[in-house]
C-alpha cells in the first residue's frame, strides 16, 4: 500500500463545477504539499500546509492532521484548471525529516 | 528572480550510454533534490545534496549518481542507462532549515532507446 494516496485518480468536470481532490497519507508528517503539473512536465507549488486550511484565489487547501487526510478544492472550474494535482508529504520520523514522498497525481480534465 | 533551471529540457539516449542532467538551483537555496517521474506515475525521491555531499538516498541503484558545486548547482549522473531509465527528472532546491518548502525545476526529459 502507497503511503500516500489520492482520489480520484482522473476527474472530468465541466466549466464552472466546485472540484475536490482528496489525499490520504499513512504517516506522521511535517508537511503536505499540493502541487500542479501540467503537460510538459513542470511542477508549481500551489500549498504547503501543516495544520488547518489556506486559500489562493480559487483554490482552497483544507488538512486534517488527526485523520491524516488533506482535500484540495477547485471553485468555479476552467479549463485552464486542467493538469495533473500531486499530494505529497514531508514524512516526520521520530523529529528526523524525511523526503517528500509523493502521491501517483490526479488527472483534472476541465472542458468547456 | 529565477526560479530553478534544469538542463537539457529533452535528451535521447542510446542503452549502455552516461548520461549527465544539471540543475542551477533558486536563487538563496543551498538543497538540491532530484526526482524521477515515470509516466503515470508521482516522482521518486532519488538523492539530496546539501553542502556539496550526498545527504540522503532513496531507493536507486549506485548507476545514479550526483554532484552539487559550490555554487549549490548540481548534476544528475546515469551510467550504463536502461530502457527504464526512460522517465522525467525533476529537481527541486530549498533552503536547509525552511521546513520543506522546495521550488522546482521543469524537468528534464530522458528517453532511453
Amino acid at each position: 500500500k502507497n503511503e500516500v494516496e489520492q482520489s480520484p485518480q482522473n476527474l472530468t468536470a465541466q466549466e464552472g463545477e466546485f472540484i475536490t481532490i482528496n489525499c490520504s497519507y499513512s504517516v506522521g508528517i511535517s508537511a503536505l504539499h499540493w502541487l500542479q503539473q501540467h503537460p510538459g512536465g513542470g511542477i508549481v507549488s500551489l500549498f504547503m500546509l501543516s495544520s488547518g486550511k489556506k486559500k489562493h484565489g480559487r483554490l482552497i487547501a483544507t488538512i486534517n492532521i488527526q485523520e491524516k487526510h488533506s482535500s484540495l478544492h477547485i471553485t468555479a472550474s476552467h479549463p485552464r484548471d486542467s493538469a495533473v494535482y500531486i499530494c505529497a508529504v514531508f514524512p516526520n520520523y521520530g523529529g528526523s525529516q524525511g523526503n517528500l514522498i509523493f502521491g501517483k497525481g490526479t488527472k483534472l480534465s476541465v472542458k468547456p | 528572480d529565477a526560479g530553478v533551471t534544469q538542463s537539457p529540457t529533452h535528451l535521447i539516449k542510446t542503452r549502455g550510454q552516461q548520461v549527465t542532467l544539471r540543475c542551477s538551483p533558486k536563487s538563496g537555496h543551498d538543497t538540491v533534490s532530484w526526482y524521477q517521474q515515470a509516466l503515470g506515475q508521482g516522482p521518486q525521491f532519488i538523492f539530496q545534496y546539501y553542502e556539496e555531499e550526498e545527504r540522503q538516498r532513496g531507493n536507486f541503484p549506485d548507476r545514479f549518481s550526483g554532484h552539487q558545486f559550490p555554487n549549490y548547482s548540481s548534476e544528475l549522473n546515469v551510467n550504463a542507462l536502461l530502457l527504464g531509465d526512460s522517465a522525467l527528472y525533476l529537481c527541486a532546491s530549498s533552503l536547509v532549515g525552511t521546513g520543506g518548502s522546495e521550488t522546482f525545476g521543469s524537468g528534464t526529459r530522458l528517453t532511453v532507446v
